[in-house]
């Protein structure tokens, strides 16, 4: 599994966007890059999956550049409620291995 | 509703004796999975099962043993904990597909003394 590199934590301010990047160099061809956030003491929830370009649903989007060694998280306008752990996953292996890493933690100020 | 539950939700328990975390979900996925977390290490995946009778080790099966007898359930048994296996346990679950999305339980918390 391709090993990422998050920032460890991250503050922001309700309203802001906010962008969080993931390093992942040696991801192979067939990975998939996929985001979870997790709240205190709550089992992770999935945002959003892509493999390459800009993927975009009704919390999230997910930006990946042509090399697709690093991808970018966005979350529009945030909340007091967005504060939480969010954690970027690579990895294909028929879907079925996952590698959270030690996540970042975003917190969002009033 | 759908979901994925685990019972216990918290244990106390002391080393040596052992135990069995349940899980189960109502969504008739086929892939289950549990894991552990600690702080500063995030989640880490203990095992996990592609279907009835398939099970696979994850990064950290030592201590552990599961098995998937039922599609619903998959149960994590600790024949004889110890300290270090004190944790956070998730279970969760996805249905077959390219997808990562997993569908998690609202975790045990097990303290070994």
């Amino acid at each position: 599994l391709a090993k990422t590199t998050q920032p460890i934590s991250m503050d922001s301010y309700e309203g802001q966007e906010v962008n969080i990047t993931c390093s992942h160099n040696n991801i192979a061809t067939n990975d998939y890059i996929t985001w979870y956030q997790q709240f205190p003491s709550q089992g992770p929830r999935f945002i959003i999956q892509g493999y390459k370009t800009k993927v975009t649903n009704e919390v999230a989007s997910l930006f990946i550049p042509a090399d697709r060694k690093s991808s970018t998280l966005s979350l529009p306008r945030v909340s007091l409620s967005d504060t939480a752990v969010y954690y970027c996953l690579v990895g294909s292996e028929g879907f079925n291995k996952f590698y959270f890493g030690s996540g970042t933690k975003l917190n969002v100020k009033p | 509703e759908a979901q994925v539950t685990q019972n216990p939700r918290y244990l106390i328990t002391v080393t040596g004796k052992k135990l069995t975390v349940t899980c189960s979900q109502n969504m008739n996925h086929e892939y289950m999975s549990w894991y552990r977390q600690d702080p500063g290490l995030g989640l880490r995946q203990i095992y996990y099962s592609m279907n009835v009778e398939v099970t696979d080790k994850g990064d950290v099966p030592e201590g552990y043993k599961v098995s998937r007898k039922e599609k619903r359930n998959f149960p994590l048994i600790l024949e004889s904990p110890s300290p270090n296996q004190t944790s956070l346990y998730f279970c969760a679950s996805r249905p077959q597909g390219r997808s990562y999305e997993q569908y998690f339980g609202p975790g045990t918390r097990l303290t070994v003394t």
